[in-house]
């Protein structure tokens, strides 16, 4: 069965430092989501990417993230000086129209 | 504010009962819903789409009434494997592809045996 898969698993970073997070999206899905979820708190959306460029982006993804679609496959999340309060785990999604399909996230710790 | 409202429980439940959780929504223009299941600290896994005339799978039935605008999910028969976190999750956007999904709090589900 077809699966969304993020790397790493788990990162530890530096307050300020740059990090990456990579999702191989469901190959003949259209729109890609991020999310993230704060231990304890809700999974809240970060952005929606369709036909090459963001369609939708919530008010937490400020100047700080950015999203890319490298190449056909790979679907990443970049946050450029990360904080204290960014620790959380990040969900990618993938959904062919409606029905999102979720990646087992990354567990983003910054110290 | 688009918002998604659910009773976060815990509801303690014995095995072998019946549950039943609610949740509202703010936008009347929502397109899409849908109930996901969260394990601790697992991915949200889809658990059923909810159609406007009710759908049921196996032991799981959702109801949506667009007029008071929430959405139902009824667990029969509940097993221990059913605890859980479920999230209801509502499309708001008003072309219902690309927009973003927005979450309830989920509402934390213990099955007892």
């Amino acid at each position: 069965e077809p699966e969304v898969t993020q790397t790493p698993s788990h990162q530890v970073t530096q307050m300020g430092q740059e990090v990456i997070l990579r999702c191989v999206p469901i190959s003949n899905h259209l729109y890609f989501y991020w999310y993230r979820q704060i231990l304890g708190q809700k999974v809240e959306f970060l952005v929606s990417f369709y036909n090459n460029e963001i369609s939708e982006k919530s008010e937490i993804f400020d100047d700080q993230f950015s999203v890319e679609r490298p190449d056909g496959s790979n679907f990443t999340l970049k946050i450029r000086s990360t904080k204290l309060e960014d620790s959380a785990m990040y969900f990618c999604a993938s959904t062919p129209f409606t029905e999102a399909f979720f990646g087992q996230g990354t567990r983003l710790t910054v110290v | 504010r688009k918002e998604v409202e659910q009773d976060p429980g815990p509801f303690n439940v014995p095995e072998g009962a019946t549950v039943a959780f609610n949740c509202t929504y703010s936008n009347s223009a929502s397109q899409s819903f849908f109930w996901y299941r969260q394990d601790c600290r697992k991915e949200p896994k889809l658990l059923m789409s909810v159609y406007s005339s009710g759908n049921e799978d196996g032991r799981f039935t959702a109801q949506l009434n667009r007029a008071s605008q929430y959405i139902s999910l009824l667990i029969r028969d509940s097993k221990l494997s059913d605890s859980a976190t479920y999230l209801c999750v509502v499309n708001m956007g008003s072309g219902g592809g690309a927009d973003g999904l927005t979450f309830g709090k989920g509402t934390h589900l213990i099955i007892q045996p």
